[in-house]
């Protein structure tokens, strides 16, 4: 079965300040990774995704991620955040093998991003 | 490309009715996903269809909830006789997939369900 570890609840920041959302899964197969971003009352965008390939993965608004299977983490960073990333973060894992599973995604349970002027 | 919509947006209702929600994935997916989500956690997965076939159901999914997408486009959620422990956001997203491949989720903007 795969888990997801979101380690901090919430994460308060100032503007223009670096930041880093921490997410640790478990899997006993190979996975693929995603972060998704969820602003108040609506449901989830995709930001990026780690399929293959690089382990550096870039996203939409400035953040990426990295994909470190020794540590099995998959750690989200924005090098400087607005007030417009105050939002909910989840991230989510899916077994990549078509044959053995549905696809469906196994999400952590959130990271309150709050980014304060 | 006009996304994945659900419908509706808020639903109130009293314990014991029934409800349903609606979900248009995007017109090229062939695959449509349900989740819950409750207050404080992520989404949980519920069931998803390959175009009309349901594949899967999480235990999540108690008898009184029913899910159909009769032509492989729009796919319907039914609760009956809805409990207080209903109450959370129902999310639908949808994917392609294709040749043994994944392909990314798109999820909709949610039902929020409120049992009273």
């Amino acid at each position: 079965a795969q888990s997801v570890t979101q380690l901090d609840s919430q994460v308060p920041v100032f503007e223009e300040a670096p930041v880093e959302l921490r997410c640790n899964y478990s899997s006993s197969v190979s996975v693929y990774l995603f972060w998704y971003v969820q602003y108040p009352n609506q449901g989830l965008q995709l930001l990026l995704k780690y399929l293959s390939g690089s382990t550096l993965v870039k996203g939409i608004n400035g953040f990426e991620a990295e994909f470190n299977k020794s540590q099995t983490s998959f750690h989200l960073r924005k090098p400087s955040v607005h007030i417009s990333d105050t939002a909910e973060y989840f991230c989510a894992v899916s077994d990549s093998n078509y044959g053995g599973s549905q696809g469906n995604l196994i999400f952590g349970k959130g990271t309150k991003l709050s980014v304060k002027p | 490309d006009t996304g994945v919509s659900q419908d509706p947006r808020h639903k109130i209702t009293k314990r014991g009715q029934n409800v349903t929600f609606r979900c248009d994935p995007i017109s090229e997916h062939n695959r449509l996903y349900w989740y819950r989500q409750t207050l404080g956690q992520g989404p949980e997965f519920l069931t998803y269809f390959q175009n009309e076939a349901q594949l899967e159901k999480s235990r999540l999914l108690s008898d009184r909830f029913s899910a159909e997408r009769p032509k492989g486009s729009f796919s319907t959620l039914e609760i009956q006789r809805t409990e207080q422990g209903d109450s959370a956001m129902y999310l639908c997203a949808s994917s392609l997939v294709r040749q043994g491949r994944w392909y990314t989720q798109y999820f909709g903007p949610g039902t929020r369900l409120t049992v009273l």
